[in-house]
């Protein structure tokens, strides 16, 4: 079953430019997290934002939650090439680790 | 610190046939996880284990797929007989110590099957 959605399932942006995902959710979660997937590798752990949290940052990311409303942003700034890449958002309601669809990121220099 | 070893990294067979593919978690994670991607779909759990027990197998079509962790170390995923649909990515992680508060997982580099 899919929990996390994320939006849009698409973005193209230039280098420098700040990318916005969204992802959004349909029961109560005890965590969220956001991992990356460059093509053809595997997952990597970028942040966790525990339901106490409302945003959190790490270097140029910035995730925000919303329980109100279960929803997150992940908010990339002055994005570079290398951040192309495929990101999920990952729900943990106590059981097992639930992930979207993903967005697929693609950064032009 | 090694990571999460998989292999093999690909693998072509025909329907009906068997496959088996290995995980070797980073040392010391009691956690140990086997999720299916689809192509163009997030990560599937099929099944978690906690040391050598299995935690969580309800997603895991058991009439042909089978996993274990020896030892509570290593793991092997089987699929016997392979189908179409299941054409996939299999990604196995691992993680420290979920039930304490460390829940990130750390993935391998997965394997990409093509059933035939």
């Amino acid at each position: 079953s899919q929990q996390g959605e994320e939006d849009p399932q698409a973005l193209s942006i230039q280098e420098g430019e700040n990318a916005t995902m969204n992802c959004s959710y349909k029961t109560s979660i005890n965590n969220l997290q956001w991992y990356r997937q460059n093509s053809g590798r595997g997952l990597v752990h970028l942040i966790l934002i525990r339901s106490n949290e409302r945003e959190k940052h790490s270097g140029r990311l910035r995730v925000t939650l919303d329980t109100s409303k279960k929803s997150s942003s992940l908010l990339i700034t002055a994005s570079r090439a290398a951040d192309t890449a495929s990101y999920f958002c990952a729900t943990d309601s106590g059981t097992a680790l639930i992930f979207g669809k993903g967005t697929t990121l693609s950064v032009s220099s | 610190e090694a990571g999460v070893a998989q292999s093999p990294r690909y693998k072509i067979i025909e329907k009906r046939q068997s496959v088996a593919f290995w995980c070797n978690p980073i040392s010391g994670h009691a956690t140990l996880y086997w999720y299916q991607q689809i192509l163009g779909q997030g990560p599937k759990l099929l099944i978690q284990f906690q040391n050598n027990g299995v935690v969580d197998d309800s997603q895991l079509p058991k009439d042909r797929f089978s996993a274990e962790r020896l030892k509570g170390v290593d793991s092997t995923l089987k699929i016997q007989p392979a189908k179409l649909e299941d054409s996939a990515v299999y990604l196995c992680a691992s993680s420290l110590d979920p039930q304490g508060g460390d829940e990130t997982q750390y993935f391998g580099p997965g394997t990409r099957l093509l059933v035939l």
